[in-house]
């Protein structure tokens, strides 16, 4: 079935370094990419998506970059700051009203 | 802003007793899904509406049931609730530009 693969599974970075984590998914199909951020003990709350007629997105500090090719996007997060730190999660579906495929999370410690 | 509550917050039941979580919105969206938390294993959507009786099973359907009988309400059901449900809970709302709305989560232990 559909499947998304997420990479690393924990980060930890000092603090001003840049951050990337990467994932993979398994229906071609796909066109739009989530990005969520889960703070300790609270809900996940999006920080940034794609959809694929695009190549790349930024907002401030973070960007996300999408290879369709290769099925594979990823989230850059550059002068990471301790806030930071939290879970993040990948996700991907075809259309807005498809179930939505999450990634297993990559925990990111920033160290200062 | 969009706005989902969840309840109970909290609850420790026991194998076999039928259990609801009730799922709420403020917004009158279409789009409601349920998620359960696992450690190493993500979020993995249980089941999603598209709208009033429009149900449809997501990747872990198996011992849950819901309805969707308004469309602000989406509760979830646990016929026969058995310890591998022992989980972490988020209700969701789709809205604009198909962002997820999380509520705030159920903690389920079945003992």
């Amino acid at each position: 079935g559909e499947n998304v693969e997420q990479h690393p599974s924990t980060l930890s970075v000092q603090e001003g370094d840049s951050a990337v984590i990467k994932c993979t998914y398994s229906d071609s199909a796909s066109n739009y990419f989530p990005w969520y951020k889960q703070e300790l003990g609270k809900r996940p709350q999006l920080i940034i998506d794609i959809r694929s007629n695009v190549g790349e997105k930024k907002d401030q500090r973070i960007a996300v970059t999408l290879n369709k090719t290769a099925k594979h996007f990823s989230l850059h997060i550059t002068e990471t700051q301790p806030e930071d730190s939290a879970v993040y999660f990948c996700a991907a579906r075809k259309t807005s009203y498809d179930k939505v495929i999450f990634g297993p999370g990559t925990s990111l410690s920033v160290i200062p | 802003e969009a706005q989902v509550t969840q309840n109970p917050r909290y609850l420790i039941t026991v194998t076999g007793k039928k259990l609801t979580v009730t799922c709420s919105q403020n917004m009158n969206h279409e789009y409601m899904s349920w998620y359960r938390q696992d450690p190493g294993l993500g979020l993995r959507q249980i089941y999603y509406s598209m709208n009033v009786e429009v149900t449809d099973k997501g990747d872990v359907p198996e011992g849950y049931k819901v309805s969707r009988k308004e469309k602000r309400n989406f509760p979830l059901i646990l016929e026969s609730p058995s310890p591998n449900q022992t989980s972490l809970y988020f209700c969701a709302i789709q809205g604009s530009a198909d962002t997820q709305y999380f509520g705030p989560g159920t903690r389920l232990t079945v003992l």
